[in-house]
């Protein structure tokens, strides 16, 4: 099946800083990416989608100042955490979209811990 | 995207087949039926979809009612890594990618254990 890789897999960062994270689809071109978050024992929760060359479409509720995602190739999306509080402290986990299969392929996740 | 039902939790022995259901029964013409599962700590992975017609594929079997209100992936033999929380996810061909609605979206699925 197709790969997605997320980068890093795990980061601790202290209050107030911004944590960059990288999600690329290795084999295959990916125009739509979507972000999601998971609390513990909870279920993914949709935080927005990325278009390709376009604005990111943001859920109702996600902060677009905060959660601010770029996806400027067809095998790039980033996310980047903005003044990261301990709130913000979860698994975050990208998928890519490949379109000729309407299948969504999963990054591995990033787990963030904010102190 | 409809919603679907699943049981909470379910248990199985290893190597013996697993059927997992799930109910659709306001499912639409053009959805079609998705499911992945997601290992503990990890991302969700890909298992199979289907819109009409059985599926097949090197990890398990989708069994479609003929009235596509429901549906069961089978798992021909279990093994302890197939322990999972398996979702079924109804997702609209038809619908744009653009924007939120190209998503999936994801319900509590079931819990799946697997004893040797």
């Amino acid at each position: 099946g197709a790969v997605v890789s997320q980068h890093p897999s795990w980061v601790i960062c202290k209050s107030g800083t911004s944590v960059k994270i990288e999600c690329r689809s290795l084999d295959f071109q990916a125009t739509t990416m979507f972000w999601y978050r998971q609390f513990p024992k909870q279920s993914l929760m949709l935080m927005a989608t990325s278009n390709e060359g376009s604005k990111a479409t943001y859920e109702q509720g996600v902060e677009k100042d905060k959660f601010l995602i770029n996806h400027a190739s067809l095998t790039l999306s980033t996310l980047t955490v903005t003044s990261a509080h301990p709130e913000d402290s979860s698994f975050y986990i990208c998928s890519a979209l490949l379109d000729i299969q309407e299948t969504q392929y999963f990054g591995p996740g990033t787990r963030l811990l904010v102190l | 995207d409809a919603k679907t039902t699943q049981p909470n939790s379910m248990e199985s022995n290893e190597e013996e087949p697993v059927h997992l259901p799930c109910n659709h029964s306001t499912i639409s013409g053009t959805d079609y039926i998705h499911w992945y599962r997601q290992l503990p700590s990890q991302g969700p992975e890909y298992v199979i979809h289907g819109l009409t017609s059985n599926v097949n594929n090197r990890m398990a079997s989708l069994a479609i009612a003929e009235d596509r209100k429901s549906s069961t992936l089978i798992l021909h033999r279990a093994t302890l890594r197939d322990a999972a929380v398996y979702y079924c996810i109804l997702r609209d061909l038809e619908m744009n990618y653009g924007g939120s609605q190209g998503n999936l979206i994801f319900g509590k699925g079931t819990k799946l254990s697997v004893k040797p």
